[in-house]
């Protein structure tokens, strides 16, 4: 099992909607969780980091943290053209190491 | 500078050859991360320096890999012996590590694109 998961898609969203992007990750003492969006060619830029459970809110973006479940989320909501790339889900435990493991990445893909 | 610098842009090199790619990361920085990155895929964790210390190199795939950071700033990526299957971007990294705190975000750099003909 990888330790973090995540659809590759392509995921195709109707500009304006919401876009809503899934990550489970199998390390249960994990501790950080973080979303970051990269366009291709680009490296990748963070754009949210939780690491309570619930969700937490930045602008058009929500991370949501479900650690019973291993689950983490992340909405974009309003979705634009410019939102268009591939969202990479990271997590860390400090307790192991200092190391972040990405998943493969979704590609998320808002259609005009 | 203000961000992460990565050096060269692009590496194309032949098979067997030795090569080098440079992180300057940003000032005042103490954390530096190389990763590798295929198409498709996520960053893959290389090695981790906490300031002259390779404080984890755990991802460096064989003995082919090395990476030195000998004054706690700038870090040179060293493979020798290239291979077909080590064409990738290298990315690198850097945190202001701040002891006791659970989340440091990394600034990632442009990467350097090596393609081994």
């Amino acid at each position: 099992q990888k330790e973090v998961e995540q659809n590759s898609g392509p995921l195709s969203v109707p500009e304006g909607a919401i876009a809503s992007l899934n990550c489970t990750y199998s390390d249960r003492g994990s501790q950080s969780f973080f979303w970051y969006r990269q366009y291709s060619g680009k490296s990748p830029e963070l754009i949210m980091f939780i690491y309570s459970n619930g969700d937490k809110e930045d602008g058009r973006f929500t991370a949501q943290l479900n650690k019973a479940s291993q689950y983490v989320s992340l909405l974009i909501r309003d979705s634009q053209p410019s939102d268009s790339a591939t969202y990479l889900c990271a997590v860390n435990n400090m307790n192991r190491d200092d190391k972040i493991i990405f998943g493969k990445g979704t590609r998320l893909h808002i259609l005009p | 500078g203000a961000g992460v610098s990565q050096t060269p842009s692009n590496k194309v090199t032949e098979k067997g050859k030795y090569v080098e790619l440079r992180c300057d990361p940003i000032s005042g920085h103490t954390a530096l991360y190389w990763y590798r990155q295929s198409l498709g895929q996520g960053p893959e964790f290389l090695i981790y320096f906490q300031g002259t210390g390779a404080a984890d190199d755990s991802g460096l795939p064989n003995d082919r890999f090395f990476a030195v950071r000998p004054e706690g700033s700038v870090s040179t990526l060293k493979i020798q012996r290239t291979e077909r299957g080590d064409s990738a971007v290298y990315l690198c990294a850097s945190s202001l590590t701040i002891s006791g705190h659970s989340y440091n975000e990394q600034f990632f750099g442009p990467g350097t694109r090596l393609t081994v003909l």
